[in-house]
């Protein structure tokens, strides 16, 4: 199948900074990639909708100034977590699709942790 | 607003039984299904996407079926083995052929040696 990469798999970060998720396909474009968080024993929810040179969309109740999308290239979109504090740590894990109404493919995830 | 529930939360066999686990969902306008294995702090790994047109699909020691009607899913696992422990996920679109999922909770399965 496809594969999508990202990096890093697990940060930690001091309170109050800011932290930056990369995500990539490797073997294939992607115009539209999707941000989801995980916590501890609950399911995957969705944040937002990253659009290759466009804004990004959000879910309800997601900051957009707290969780910066940037999709500058078909196959890159950073989700940068700004002014992070301890609530924010969670599992963040982006999904690509090679085609609409395909499988989708998920990265590694990235456990982040604010101390 | 579609809503998946996946039952049982957790399930322990011994090597070697065949299992099910079991997906539903409140909004059966899908246009596909599909189940994802994923480990303890791993990302998740595609096992079957079911499109709405297919009853089933098979891979390997899986079946997966697709009741649409009922906003019904099963996964099948044939001949378990320690090697299939992980939480197993459903995920439907949002609504229709939605790109966006909505996932369960998940089902823990430990299959013990």
């Amino acid at each position: 199948g496809a594969v999508v990469s990202q990096h890093p798999s697990w940060v930690i970060c001091k309170s109050g900074t800011s932290v930056k998720i990369e995500c990539r396909s490797l073997d294939f474009q992607a115009t539209t990639m999707f941000w989801y968080r995980q916590f501890p024993k609950q399911s995957l929810m969705l944040m937002a909708t990253s659009n290759e040179g466009s804004k990004a969309t959000y879910e309800q109740g997601v900051e957009k100034d707290k969780f910066l999308i940037n999709h500058a290239s078909l196959t890159l979109s950073t989700l940068t977590v700004t002014s992070a504090h301890p609530e924010d740590s969670s599992f963040y894990i982006c999904s690509a699709r090679t085609l609409r109404n395909t499988e989708a493919f998920f990265g590694q995830g990235t456990r982040l942790t604010v101390v | 607003k579609q809503e998946v529930t996946q039952i049982p939360a957790a399930l322990s066999v011994p090597e070697g039984e065949n299992l099910v686990l079991n997906c539903s969902f409140t909004d059966s306008a899908i246009y596909n299904l599909q189940w994802f294995r994923q480990d303890p702090g791993k990302g998740l790994t595609s096992l079957l996407l079911i499109q709405s047109s297919q009853r089933e699909q098979t891979s390997g020691r899986l079946n997966a079926s697709l009741d649409k009607s009922s906003g019904r899913s099963t996964l099948y696992i044939a001949a378990s083995q320690p090697g299939d422990s992980a939480t197993y996920l459903c995920a439907v679109p949002t609504q229709g052929g939605s790109e966006k999922l909505v996932f369960g909770k998940g089902t823990k399965l430990t299959v013990n040696p």
